[in-house]
């Protein structure tokens, strides 16, 4: 399996435009979920989903953001208008758990910069 | 949501053994504990997890206190490969799955 695949590695924008961020997850698993890494505040959930149905979006920070899981093998996370305080690497993960066995699996990552 | 505690950095000679400890005072009797490391420029790995007894893989150890207050990652033997960006993560309990990471321990090689 090639892992989680994250689309664009790399993105520059200016602010005030729309920025798609796009995840494939691994065959078979059934929970995604969308980060975001800064070195002010770390790796933050944004928002994760169970069988295509977001669970808990009460980390996306505000209604900028939002984010699709159409079918099981795609998921996209938007932000609409972009703001430079949303550089940062945003990570898909997915997983399927059973019983205390958590794993996720990490993509990696998509940089985003926002001028 | 209880978090966890990690000293922000260490260092560690090639080849010798590394303790990395976090604190987990508030955890709960069924949420288990989860280290993922991340190397530079990647995403999170996986590493080991436990929930009472001691667990052992092909990456490391991990050694958890009796009162389950504090969980010890062990790396058996350090190399240059093993520099990262160690977090010590526990679930959220309740049959959720979310991983709530703190800032994670630094862990530097010096060879």
């Amino acid at each position: 399996d090639a892992g989680v695949i994250q689309s664009p590695r790399h993105e520059v924008t200016e602010m005030g435009q729309e920025v798609t961020l796009r995840c494939k997850p691994i065959s078979g698993h059934d929970y995604l979920f969308w980060y975001r890494q800064t070195m002010m505040r770390g790796l933050e959930l944004l928002i994760y989903f169970n069988n295509n149905v977001p669970i808990d979006d009460s980390g996306m920070p505000e209604d900028r953001f939002s984010a699709k899981m159409p079918n099981a093998s795609f998921s996209t996370l938007k932000i609409q208008p972009s703001e430079p305080r949303d550089s940062a690497v945003y990570f898909c993960a997915s997983s399927f758990p059973t019983g205390g066995y958590n794993e996720q699996f990490f993509g990696p990552g998509t940089r985003l910069t926002v001028l | 949501d209880a978090k966890t505690t990690q000293p922000n950095s260490m260092e560690s000679n090639e080849e010798e053994p590394v303790h990395l400890p976090c604190n987990h005072s508030t955890i709960s009797g069924t949420d288990y504990i989860h280290w993922y490391r991340q190397l530079p420029s990647q995403g999170p790995e996986y590493v080991i997890h436990g929930l009472t007894s001691n667990v052992n893989n092909r990456m490391a150890s991990l050694a958890i206190a009796e009162d389950r207050k504090s969980s010890t990652l062990i790396l058996h033997r350090a190399t240059l490969r093993d520099a990262a960006v160690y977090y010590c993560v526990k679930d959220s309990g309740a049959g959720s799955y979310q991983l709530t990471f703190g800032k994670g321990t630094k862990l530097s090689v010096i060879p």
